[in-house]
């Protein structure tokens, strides 16, 4: 099952400088896109979400950008933190009015001092 | 904080036996899912609960697997006869409402089956 990808497994980036994850999905009929960010030993922690009637998505540090013909979006940190080292999971929902979220494979962040 | 809460955090048990994976999710919620993470793998969807019974499952949620919520309170999952490839993290989480998708995750309980 490879509706929702992040093709990067690994990004590291400076203190300070942006931090920009990817994600790509294939089912069209997905309305709601998230990210979940996970340290270890502890779950999945909702970060940021957008809806696909959307195109940008702001909180704080964390903005979310939809390019809906692509069929991609994106998370971007800025300025990127020590804390906010861990992975990033991208995730979709409401295909066909599932519960479900589908996730991607995850990408892991290290930010650099 | 109010958080959902897993026991155990961490059982071996031998193939063939049965686990039972406890959850208290947050308590005003009212959708109750199990997710499980596969060593490398993606987190993946098992089933999803709601008014007492199984909203939706997956593939892999199979004859084997079934979910409970017994008192109100714990959310159950249940495991009869353990495979080698049940080792995994099990994720339980909770939300009040889905249209969102905004799930409170619990830390998981990692499964090792031997």
């Amino acid at each position: 099952d490879q509706q929702v990808k992040q093709n990067s497994p690994s990004l590291s980036v400076q203190e300070g400088r942006i931090s920009i994850l990817n994600c790509d999905y294939t089912n069209s009929m997905f309305d709601y896109f998230l990210w979940y960010k996970k340290y270890p030993a502890e779950g999945p922690t909702f970060l940021i979400s957008i809806s696909s009637i959307k195109d940008k998505n702001e909180d704080g540090r964390f903005t979310v950008f939809l390019n809906k013909s692509a069929k991609h979006l994106s998370l971007h940190i800025v300025p990127s933190q020590p804390g906010d080292s861990a992975v990033y999971f991208c995730a979709a929902t409401g295909a066909q009015g599932a519960q479900k979220l589908v996730f991607g494979q995850g990408t892991r962040l290290t930010i650099n001092p | 904080e109010p958080e959902v809460t897993q026991t155990p955090s961490h059982q071996v048990t031998q193939m063939g036996q049965e686990v039972i994976l406890r959850c208290v999710p947050i308590s005003n919620h009212l959708y109750f899912y199990w997710y499980r993470q596969i060593l490398g793998q993606k987190v993946e969807f098992l089933v999803s609960f709601y008014n007492n019974e199984i909203s939706e499952k997956s593939e892999i949620f199979d004859d084997q697997f079934s979910v409970e919520r017994p008192d109100g309170s714990n959310f159950t999952l249940k495991i009869r006869s353990t495979k080698l490839e049940d080792s995994a993290m099990y994720f339980c989480a909770s939300t009040l409402e889905f249209n969102t998708g905004e799930l409170f995750f619990g830390e998981g309980s990692r499964l090792t089956v031997l």
